[in-house]
């Protein structure tokens, strides 16, 4: 089955750029969501088809995709940026919804 | 106002059933695919199941294929999930959410744009 690999936890100070890893085998030919989930909330989408943002997203967050990896990137990192943040893909050989395992992003 | 409520979690024992419902609002519920999705405590995100706005076709996770089961009303917009045989680790929170989508075709692959707030399953004995 398709995995998709993300690191546990990111730390960043605040301002700096965070960027949150999705690994999985040739997931450039994939499209790829990105969904942010705060403490006691339901996720939220953030990045849907590697870039496209929704409306009300901040543009300082952004995605791209490439190869075997994908990459959600946090510029000018706030405090209400902390959050668990996770990749999903659909994979067309087996018909499954894929999660990353999530990565917990902290602002110093 | 696009809104989805989950209700019908609670406490049940090992071996047990439970139904959960999502009831739509704020959109044609019939023209959107729709998905359950899990969280257990303290863990990530775990797809459980989706559903074409028609009804069919179904998709399940592994581990959860005949044991949960798919399906909606469109006249009552409200998507649900038969759940049977519970175990201790079905313990979670339970999603629903909307599938998004795209230059007017509605897939599985889509996003997940809508989420309701969850419902609450504790399978112990």
């Amino acid at each position: 089955s398709y995995v998709l690999t993300q690191p546990p936890s990111v730390s960043v100070a605040p301002g700096k750029t965070a960027t949150i890893p999705c690994g999985g085998n040739d997931i450039g030919s994939k499209s790829v969501h990105w969904y942010q989930q705060k403490p006691g909330q339901a996720p939220v989408l953030v990045i849907y088809h590697d870039r496209d943002r929704p409306s009300g997203i901040p543009e300082r967050i952004s995605g791209s995709n490439s190869g075997n990896t994908a990459t959600l990137s946090i510029t000018r990192v706030e405090a209400g940026d902390e959050a668990d943040y996770y990749c999903q893909v659909w994979d067309t050989d087996s018909d499954h919804v894929v999660f990353g395992g999530g990565t917990k992003v902290t602002v110093l | 106002q696009l809104l989805l409520v989950e209700s019908g979690g609670g406490l049940v024992k090992p071996g047990g059933s439970l139904r959960l419902s999502c009831e739509a609002s704020g959109f044609t519920f019939g023209d959107y695919y729709m998905t359950w999705i899990r969280q257990r405590p303290g863990e990530g995100l775990d797809w459980l199941s989706s559903v074409r706005g028609s009804g069919t076709p179904t998709y399940y996770a592994d581990s959860v294929r005949g044991r949960f089961t798919i399906s909606r009303d469109n006249t009552k917009n409200s998507l649900y999930l038969q759940m049977n045989n519970l175990r201790v680790e079905d313990t979670a929170v339970y999603y629903c959410a909307r599938v998004g989508i795209r230059f007017g075709y509605a897939t599985p692959g889509n996003p997940f744009e809508v989420w309701g707030r969850g419902t609450t399953v504790i399978v112990s004995s």
